[in-house]
């Protein structure tokens, strides 16, 4: 049982406009949250994050939102730039586990 | 700095042949990391270390065997490949375990077919 999901494989967005991507967790007890982005034949690289004590983090056109009694977050990307077009992956941490659980990705295309 | 770096890139194997992934971390970080991705499953974890000379299991070690006899390197076998293990995996490193400010560093990965 996935105990982190994306419940969009894939998400098109105009550019100039904002991107939204989810992302659900089953277990309440993760302690922090991250993206990763993915381009194409390279590995993913570490986006932003957010502690389980915050409901908000910015960093740029980047802003991650955490509800943690809906177990839910989102990136929100504004404004979406062509160059923003890659696959993103939410992931979680207990920090008492050694282990970042992953969930499956969404693929954003922003379109010129 | 090359960060983490995988050999090979690609690779064909048959089944039943063994093979032998390289990650070599520049970095030094005590944590390293093996990743298979699978379309729709996202990232598992296969197997990790916390140290040199420490190795444990992930997710999905089932197949696989690792090792760390140098903390700047994370070997990845497979004894008797299957096609179920047809994947691209990712060798990954981080300072500390992991968390808000000791992200995990990739490596551009290494694309396994098993025919």
């Amino acid at each position: 049982d996935q105990q982190v999901k994306q419940n969009s494989p894939s998400l098109s967005v105009q550019e100039g406009r904002i991107s939204i991507l989810n992302c659900d967790y089953t277990n309440s007890m993760f302690d922090y949250f991250l993206w990763y982005k993915k381009y194409p034949a390279e590995g993913p690289t570490f986006l932003i994050s957010i502690s389980s004590i915050k409901d908000k983090n910015e960093d740029g056109r980047f802003t991650v939102f955490l509800n943690k009694s809906a177990k839910h977050l989102s990136l929100h990307i504004v404004p979406s730039q062509p160059g923003d077009s890659a696959v993103y992956f939410c992931a979680a941490i207990k920090t008492s586990y050694d282990k970042v659980i992953f969930g499956p990705g969404t693929s954003l295309s922003v379109i010129p | 700095n090359a960060g983490v770096t995988q050999t090979p890139k690609f690779r064909v194997l048959k089944t039943g042949q063994s093979m032998t992934l390289l990650c070599a971390q520049d970095m030094n970080h005590e944590y390293m990391y093996w990743y298979r991705q699978d379309p729709g499953m996202g990232l598992r974890l296969i197997h990790y270390s916390v140290g040199e000379g420490t190795t444990a299991k992930g997710e999905v070690p089932d197949g696989y065997n690792v090792s760390r006899l140098k903390k700047q390197n994370f070997l990845l076998g497979l004894e008797s490949a299957a096609p179920s293990q047809t994947s691209v995996y990712f060798c990954a490193s981080s300072r500390q375990r992991s968390s808000y400010n000791s992200p995990l560093h990739f490596g551009n990965g290494t694309r396994l077919t098993v025919t």
